[in-house]
């Protein structure tokens, strides 16, 4: 089955603490992305990934890391959370050219206290 | 910089009404244009997504349209159930697989 895989889905912390929220995909799609979804925000691009090794930000790329050593795998760091960074996260994948669309993971819902 | 626009914000219907969602994009320079569903907490379904060069898109009682010289795009739901009740969101493509999405239109169907 096709699909974009994130864990963990729930995940409580506090200021400061490294965290590390994995996705994985299994439809050798090039391009991933991170998106975090806040109310009256909508849903706002982190960091995407066009291929291996080739990274570049979105639209609210402070306090985030990523990196893409494999194809499959796309982890979003969060190397000092704070509070602000408390949202719902989703990974997504597509092909080039988004000729398919794009595939979302279920979400992972931080809390930073 | 590319923006979108969902109106309304919220539409609340009874069972059985046909009804249509509106979007509407700043700049005409899209890849593609996708339609999804997100339940309260949950991810997002992609419904309908159509390619710059198509004018619409169906599935079921689903039919999403675009025009892309005028920026705008609708999402018609024919024959409305309670099943139906979510949020819906439009997303645009431009460069580099980036997708901007509106703040989505909260759907609910009464029986």
């Amino acid at each position: 089955e096709a699909q974009v895989t994130q864990n963990p889905r729930y995940l409580i912390t506090v200021t400061g603490k490294k965290l590390t929220v994995t996705c994985s995909q299994n439809m050798n799609h090039e391009y991933m992305s991170w998106y975090r979804q806040d109310p009256g925000l909508g849903l706002r691009q982190i960091y995407y990934s066009m291929n291996v090794e080739v990274t570049d930000k979105g639209d609210v790329p402070e306090g985030y890391k990523v990196s893409r050593k494999e194809k499959r795998n796309f982890p979003l760091i969060l190397e000092s959370p704070s509070p602000n960074q408390t949202s719902l996260y989703f990974c997504a994948s597509s092909s080039p050219g988004l000729a398919g669309g794009e595939y979302f993971g279920p979400g992972t819902r931080l809390l930073v206290l | 910089k590319q923006e979108v626009t969902q109106i309304p914000a919220a539409l609340s219907v009874p069972e059985g009404e046909n009804l249509v969602l509106n979007c509407s994009f700043t700049d005409s320079a899209i890849y593609n244009l996708q339609w999804f569903r997100q339940d309260p907490g949950k991810g997002l379904t992609s419904l309908l997504l159509i390619q710059s060069s198509q004018r619409e898109q169906t599935s079921g009682r689903l039919n999403a349209s675009l025009d892309k010289s005028s920026g705008r795009s609708t999402l018609y739901i024919a024959a409305s159930q309670p099943g139906d009740s979510a949020t819906y969101l439009c997303a645009v493509s431009g460069s580099g697989s980036r997708l901007t999405f509106g703040e989505g239109t909260q759907l609910t169907v009464n029986p």
